[in-house]
């Protein structure tokens, strides 16, 4: 059964602070990894991570994918209250396109 | 170009009642899909569709029904409302652009949907 799991579930940091968001997978046809923001509504596109290795960069924001061990990571650099939000992964599998999404991260930034 | 939008934005049913979700997307998109988030989750895939007539199951299907008439609507059916349905709804589209392209599906804006 394919799965995505994320951790921590709930994290609450000042402003400034450095954050690391963890997505492990375990998924058939595997091949690409996808980050979304979830502020109130729909989730917004982030990052798509297929090579092993590079970093994605945006801003204060990077994301870097190991499919030798099957995770990828999400940091935020100088945090902003901005940042509140829910951050989902997912993995897209060949094929239909399907993604599999991890039960996601809130992100609770304090001023 | 509005993207994906979906109607209606809240709905509060009774247990046994019918209602339809309605999705279309101005994309030109082959690839749509409906899932839904309950509280604290991520989001769980319960249809798909790779074009018109064409539809498959999700993750969790049970209790829905869906249909691909046209490239650009794509509704779900609740037949029997229960209280395991209370939940936001998402649809979402996306195309394929190759193996060299960036991915991502388009999400519309969510339906609430809570059966009491």
């Amino acid at each position: 059964e394919d799965k995505v799991v994320q951790s921590p579930l709930s994290l609450v940091v000042h402003e400034g602070d450095t954050v690391t968001l963890n997505c492990s997978y375990e998924v058939t046809n595997f091949r690409s990894l996808l980050w979304y923001k979830q502020e109130k509504k729909a989730p917004t596109f982030l990052f798509m991570l297929t090579s092993s290795g590079i970093e994605k960069k945006s801003g204060r924001l990077s994301s870097i994918l190991d499919k030798k061990e099957l995770f990828s990571i999400l940091n935020i650099t100088a945090t902003q209250t901005g940042d509140s939000a829910i951050y989902l992964c997912a993995a897209l599998k060949l094929g239909a396109q399907k993604l599999v999404f991890g039960q996601g991260t809130r992100l609770t930034i304090n001023p | 170009n509005a993207g994906v939008t979906q109607t209606p934005k809240f709905r509060i049913l009774k247990i046994g009642q019918s209602m339809t979700l309605q999705c279309t997307q101005d994309m030109n998109h082959n690839y749509m899909y409906w899932y839904r988030q309950d509280p604290g989750m991520g989001l769980k895939l319960i249809y798909y569709s790779v074009g018109a007539g064409i539809t498959d199951k999700g993750e969790v299907p049970n209790g829905y029904n869906v249909s691909r008439s046209t490239t650009e609507d794509f509704p779900l059916r609740l037949e029997l409302a229960a209280p395991s349905q209370t939940s936001v709804y998402f649809c979402a589209s996306s195309s394929w652009g190759g193996p060299l392209t960036d991915y991502e599906q388009y999400f519309g804006p969510g339906t609430r949907l809570t059966v009491t």
